[in-house]
């Protein structure tokens, strides 16, 4: 069993909906939620992080983390065409260690205009 | 400033050959790392470095080896490439120190192994 778990779509949706994307983790020592984002043929690029449990809103997008389920989201509200990419959850402990962080295998999303 | 450029951006080898990949920062960045994307596999870390002439082994290293000879260059090399090192290479580098999560990642090195 992958310590990260994350539906690879694709998931295609119509321009204005919300998008729930989604990631099941089980290394009870996670303590660092991110997002990345990586559009096609580029690196990813951090979009959202939280610490431990609880929401965290940015504009149209909302992280949230349920530590008691290991269970994290990431919502898109009013989705754009230019939020087509590929997301990826990532996560690490609060050890600081330079190995890192353990990622999802991504999920593939399409706004379509 | 063009935070991590990567070099090659693609490479086509035979199964055998060596090659070198470039990895370059320019955010005075004491962590750099080497990881390689696959379909359904999500980013695998393969070596990091956390100083300048220090390199320590990932997830995945079998197959490569790396070199930090100076704080601003994390070099990746295949010395005999396999059709299973076909994939999609990123370097990253961050602060040390900190939140660990924010990762500034370069645009890519396709590889394919014939």
């Amino acid at each position: 069993q992958k310590e990260v778990e994350q539906d690879p779509g694709p998931l295609s949706v119509p321009e204005g909906a919300i998008v729930s994307l989604n990631c099941t983790y089980s290394n009870s020592a996670f303590q660092y939620f991110m997002w990345y984002r990586q559009y096609s043929r580029k690196g990813p690029e951090l979009l959202m992080y939280t610490y431990s449990s609880g929401n965290k809103e940015d504009g149209r997008f909302t992280a949230q983390v349920d530590k008691s389920s290991k269970y994290i989201s990431l919502f898109i509200r009013d989705s754009q065409p230019s939020d087509s990419a590929t997301y990826l959850c990532a996560m690490s402990d609060s050890s600081g260690s330079a190995r890192q962080l353990t990622f999802g295998s991504g999920t593939q999303l399409t706004v379509l205009p | 400033n063009a935070g991590v450029t990567q070099t090659p951006k693609f490479r086509v080898l035979k199964t055998g050959q060596s090659m070198t990949l470039l990895c370059a920062q320019d955010m005075n960045h004491e962590y750099m790392y080497w990881y390689r994307q696959d379909p359904g596999m999500g980013l695998r870390l393969i070596h990091y470095s956390v100083g300048e002439g220090t390199t320590a082994k990932g997830e995945v290293p079998d197959g490569y080896n790396v070199s930090r000879l100076k704080k601003q260059n994390f070099l990746l090399g295949l010395e005999s490439a396999a059709p299973s090192q076909t994939s999609v290479y990123f370097c990253a580098s961050r602060q040390s120190g900190g939140f660990t999560g924010e990762l500034f990642f370069g645009e890519g090195s396709r590889l394919t192994v014939l």
